[in-house]
């Protein structure tokens, strides 16, 4: 059974960078599209970025200038580094797995998530 | 990006009525069109991918349909495990774009 870990800070100073990981356990890293996506509080969610286990990449632009999504395949661990954050990062963050079935992309397994909160 | 609106917002039912969850695209996503299950404190849960078909191991009562930009989820009998916030997803092209989610209660 595949199971995804996030881990790291839980709390980021505004303007400093918020680090996080994602270990996977119970399957290979191959020819999947590894992900983060966060979710505010209270609120809906949003797709960051993911990593091809080849090394490509794809972000969403509106966050695209300030995140960094890297693949450690040794590790089986991917992971995000945000830079300048401010309040409106605050949020849980997943890992998650995509996988295409045939044409079909989804995300399949999700990690618990991770609260990151802002605080000066 | 590709906006996806929900509606309703939210819903209440009781256990054992037929739910239907609209999902509308602001353009074609053919069917490249999921649906999550969350519950409060957990991570989302796939129930439905390309529309229609449903994820290994989610209970037949949940079912999918539409392409191009309408989708519905519909529950065909809710069991009191099913109350829960619900999302669609497009995966037509990135960004990739979740709907703002429909919070199912009982009524």
């Amino acid at each position: 059974q595949v199971q995804l870990q996030e881990s790291g800070p839980g709390l980021v100073k505004p303007s400093e960078t918020l680090s996080l990981t994602c270990t996977v356990s119970g399957g290979s890293i191959g020819t999947y599209y590894w992900s983060w996506i966060r979710q505010p509080p209270g609120k809906g969610l949003e797709w960051i970025a993911y990593i091809y286990y080849s090394g490509s990449t794809n972000y969403n632009p509106s966050l695209k200038s300030r995140v960094t999504i890297s693949l450690d395949t040794s590790k089986n661990q991917f992971s995000l580094k945000l830079t300048s954050v401010t309040a409106a990062d605050t949020a849980v963050y997943y890992c998650s797995r995509g996988k295409y079935s045939g044409d079909w992309f989804y995300f399949d397994y999700w990690g618990q998530g991770t609260l990151v909160t802002l605080s000066s | 990006d590709i906006q996806m609106t929900q509606s309703p917002s939210s819903l209440s039912a009781s256990a054992g009525d037929r739910v239907t969850i609209t999902c509308r695209a602001s353009q074609t996503v053919s069917s490249y069109l999921n649906w999550y299950q969350q519950k409060p404190g957990k991570a989302p849960k796939l129930l439905i991918y390309g529309a229609s078909s449903l994820q290994s191991g989610v209970p037949s009562r949940f079912s999918g349909s539409g392409s191009g930009t309408d989708f519905t989820l519909t529950i065909s009998s809710p069991q009191p495990e099913d109350f829960a916030t619900y999302y669609c997803q497009q995966t037509h092209s990135t960004p990739y774009t979740f709907g703002q989610g429909t919070k199912l209660e009982i009524k």
